[in-house]
Order: structure tokens, then sequence, then C-alpha cells
């Protein structure tokens, strides 16, 4: 299994601030991804971060507000932009390897907006 | 679009018994079923999976079926235990003949009772 850690791992913002999270990889994976989790409910999937190229998003989430880099295999950032206190939220990388379709999780960025 | 309805959403049973959820997805494409494990304050935990050509598959205590034909697989664990309290989640992707993108389900949250 693909170690996987996140920073910060909690943060309390204020309203119209950005604030970038960091997902680190331990080895070489084929996919990233970037979810959003609001308490008590599912794992919704804000984008697939692409090795050197722009994300993909999914409906409902955009570029302008969820910036996403992946300068490499091991690495990938999600930026929350212009935050309001609707974006609190607990937000998850994740990772595959294309040998197995199986995803691992980070630990998770718990953000609260004020 | 895709879709994973999940049931029930919480399902309480005693200590010994046994714990039942299930899933029925919607892209008759997808070929990958991963459950996770996700207790409070921490990150999903893949517990077991099955591929389409399979239609059981066990791990001590745990089990997952698949009816590709009725687009439903379940998760059976026996014997439940008061460390099995989770929020568990099923997911369907289609793994390497599309992304790897998976589609969660809702999510149950299981109370095993003392």
């Amino acid at each position: 299994s693909a170690v996987i850690s996140q920073k910060p791992s909690r943060d309390i913002c204020q309203r119209g601030t950005s604030l970038t999270i960091q997902c680190q990889v331990d080895s070489q994976v084929t996919m990233m991804f970037w979810y959003r989790q609001q308490p008590g409910q599912s794992l919704t999937l804000i984008a697939t971060a692409n090795q050197g190229s722009e994300a993909t998003y999914e409906s409902g989430f955009v570029i302008d507000k969820f910036p996403i880099s992946r300068p490499n295999l091991t690495f990938s950032t999600l930026t929350v932009s212009n935050m309001s206190p609707e974006d609190s939220s607990i937000y998850l990388c994740s990772a595959v390897r294309s040998s197995y379709n199986e995803q691992f999780f980070g630990p998770g960025t718990r953000l609260t907006v004020l | 679009g895709e879709n994973v309805e999940q049931h029930p959403s919480t399902l309480s049973v005693q200590e010994g018994d046994s714990a039942v959820i299930k899933c029925t997805y919607s892209d008759s494409a997808s070929n990958y079923f991963p459950w996770y494990k996700q207790e409070l304050g921490k990150r999903p935990q893949l517990i077991i999976d099955i591929r389409s050509n399979v239609g059981e598959k066990k791990d001590q205590r745990i089990a997952v079926t698949l009816n590709k034909t009725a687009k439903h697989f379940s998760l059976h664990i026996t014997e439940t235990q008061p460390e099995d309290s989770a929020v568990y989640f099923c997911a369907a992707s289609k793994g390497t003949s599309g992304t790897y993108k998976y589609i969660f389900g809702t999510g149950t949250r299981l109370k095993v009772l003392a």
C-alpha cells in the first residue's frame, strides 16, 4: 500500500483568504485525486490531478475556485480560493497505482472558514 | 449520470450478529467494487474489494458478493464486534477500462452493541 501524507492536518481561516493543501505519496503512483467530505457525508470527488497538465474537474467544481497542481508523480496541491464558510469541510487526497485499482487516502485536512 | 445507491444509512446489530450492507450501481461498465471503513476522525481504509469477474470474495469475517446482472453488490460482516462500529462506504469504478475514478455510495453507519 502507498503511504500518503497531507499538510496541514487542520486550519482555521478567514473568509476571503486562500489555503493550499499539500499531498505527498511515498512512491510513484499513476493517479491522484482530491475529495471533499462534509461532516457525516460521503466523499465527493473534486478533481483528478494530472501530472504535468491541467486537472480534470467534476461537475460543480471549477479551476478558479480549486486550482490543483501536480508537478511530479508523488506530489499534488489543492488550493481552496476566496474561501467562504460553505467551504468548511474535510479535504482528502488519494492515489492509485496502475497495476491495481486500489485507492489509498491521505489523513485529510480539516478546514474551518470563519 | 453514474450513481451508487447504498442501504441502509444506519444499522445497529448486537455483538456477534451479522451485518449486511447493500449497494446498487448504475453504470454497467463498472468492473471494480471496493469497500471502505471510516472510523470517526480517520481516513477511509480499504477493507475488501471485488472485481467483475468474481462473484464472491471472503476475508476472515468479511465477505463481498457481486451480482453483475442486477448491478448489486453487498458487504457481509459476520460475528460482529464493537470495533466494527464505523461508517462503511461502497464504491464502483471502471478501473482500467476507463479512468480510475470512484463513485462512492452515501455510507452506512454501523453500530455494534455490546
